[in-house]
């Protein structure tokens, strides 16, 4: 079965980290771009970072620049984003999602930055 | 940046309906275009990629068209799964953009 599965959510102070994981299985994960985007309560989807299949290549929504990193561990099938200095407007729903086209999505992890 | 305008915001419609969502693009994006359908609580679900190609498993019923700047997704025959939030992407240059949703709800 095609699957990608996040974890990594949770409660964080404003100013706290938090890092969020994606496992694939069954996607010949190694061979795709991989994806992060967001959806704010009651919001729409934001395209967070995306990094390329071999890591060379990576992209950041300008609120995040400097704040999160994109990595990846193709031996692991996973993906991963490095959550710093958060900010309440962060607070949201992040899924992974494969390829340009976001062919498949994880289910999502929620994270909340709230004192 | 490229912005994703899509029209309209909200949709209402009967089952058995011909609904048509429009995304434009502020640029060209060729035909890098997705559409992605949404229920609420779950993840989105890519329908339609490169502008007009049906994902696998996708009922015919859904259709997509455009290129360039101008792009349209067409349900051809509204069913009661079908109503859900939907979603426009253009991937053709970061940063990658979504149109800001349509909600097709029941009339």
């Amino acid at each position: 079965e095609v699957q990608l599965v996040e974890s990594g959510g949770g409660l964080v102070k404003p100013g706290g980290s938090l890092r969020l994981s994606c496992e694939g299985s069954g996607l010949l994960f190694s061979s795709y771009t991989m994806n992060w985007v967001r959806q704010a309560p009651g919001r729409g989807l934001e395209w967070v970072s995306s990094i390329s299949s071999n890591g060379n290549y990576i992209y950041y929504e300008d609120s995040v620049k400097g704040r999160f990193t994109i990595s990846r561990d193709n031996a692991k099938n996973s993906l991963y984003l490095q959550m710093n200095s958060l900010r309440a407007e962060d607070t949201a729903v992040y899924y992974c999602a494969r390829f340009e086209s976001m062919d498949v999505w994880g289910q999502g992890t929620t994270v909340t930055v709230s004192s | 940046d490229i912005q994703m305008t899509q029209s309209p915001s909200t949709l209402s419609a009967s089952v058995g309906d011909r609904v048509t969502i429009t995304c434009r693009a502020s640029q060209s994006i060729s035909s890098w275009l997705a559409w992605h359908q949404q229920k609420p609580g779950k993840a989105p679900k890519l329908l339609i990629y490169k502008a007009s190609n049906l994902e696998s498993g996708v009922p015919s019923r859904f259709s997509g068209s455009g290129s360039g700047t101008e792009f349209t997704l067409t349900i051809s025959s509204l069913q009661p799964d079908d109503f859900a939030t939907y979603y426009c992407l253009q991937y053709n240059s970061y940063p990658h953009t979504f149109g800001q949703g349509t909600k097709v709800e029941i009339k």
